[in-house]
């Protein structure tokens, strides 16, 4: 059975402090996906992860993937007050398949604080 | 949005009763997905559709169905709504889901009374 593991599933930040969102996960896919959702709202694309070794960057968030380890990493530098939401990490769940079809964590909901 | 709208966006219904929620598109994309959002759970598909009338089953998809006549329209049916299917709905569209992801729907928010 695929999972896809985040941690930590609450994180209260100060504004100005950097942290790390953890996405594990147990297949072989090499294609990694991180969603942003505010409260009540549907599910923003913040980055589509390829390959292994992969890293993009949008303004104060870096997501990166290990394909070996099966982790992915979302990193928040310097955070504000508008970076509160829930964060998705989702993977591929069909193996090396084209129709693809998404399994989500559980999300983390992070919350900055000033 | 991208040219993805679910309907209704809010809906009531009673135990035991049927109730269909539609998801369109009009970007043309081949995939379709229905997943149901609770909390504790994150995002669970339910259907997928991999062109039209080609459907297949997710991972929660006891007492759903759904059909897909036309490229743009996805259909997911509660055939006999129960308090455990009280969700928040959304629909997703692909086209090359390996290098452009998914956009997802507003949401449809389903209460079963």
């Amino acid at each position: 059975e695929l999972k896809v593991e985040q941690n930590p599933l609450f994180l209260s930040m100060q504004e100005g402090k950097n942290y790390t969102i953890y996405c594990n996960y147990s297949t072989t896919s090499d294609r990694l996906y991180w969603y942003r959702q505010d409260p009540g709202k549907s599910l923003e694309s913040l980055f589509v992860l390829l390959s292994n070794g992969a890293v993009k960057q949008e303004g104060r968030l870096m997501a990166s993937l290990d394909t070996k380890a099966r982790l992915s990493t979302l990193h928040i530098t310097a955070a504000v007050h508008d970076l509160s939401a829930t964060y998705f990490c989702a993977v591929d769940g069909r193996e090396g398949g084209s129709q693809g079809n998404l399994i989500f964590g559980k999300g983390t909901k992070l919350s900055v604080k000033p | 949005d991208a040219g993805i709208t679910q309907s209704p966006r809010h809906k009531v219904t009673e135990t035991g009763t049927p109730v269909t929620l539609r998801c369109h598109q009009t970007e043309n994309h081949r995939y379709m997905y229905w997943y149901r959002q609770d909390p504790g759970h994150g995002l669970r598909l339910i259907h997928y559709s991999y062109g039209v009338k080609d459907t297949d089953k997710g991972e929660v998809s006891d007492g759903y169905s759904v059909s897909r006549s036309k490229t743009e329209d996805f259909l997911l049916t509660l055939e006999s709504a129960t308090s455990s299917q009280t969700s928040v709905y959304f629909c997703a569209i692909s086209e090359i889901p390996e290098n452009y992801g998914y956009t997802f729907g507003s949401g449809t928010r389903l209460t079963v009374v």
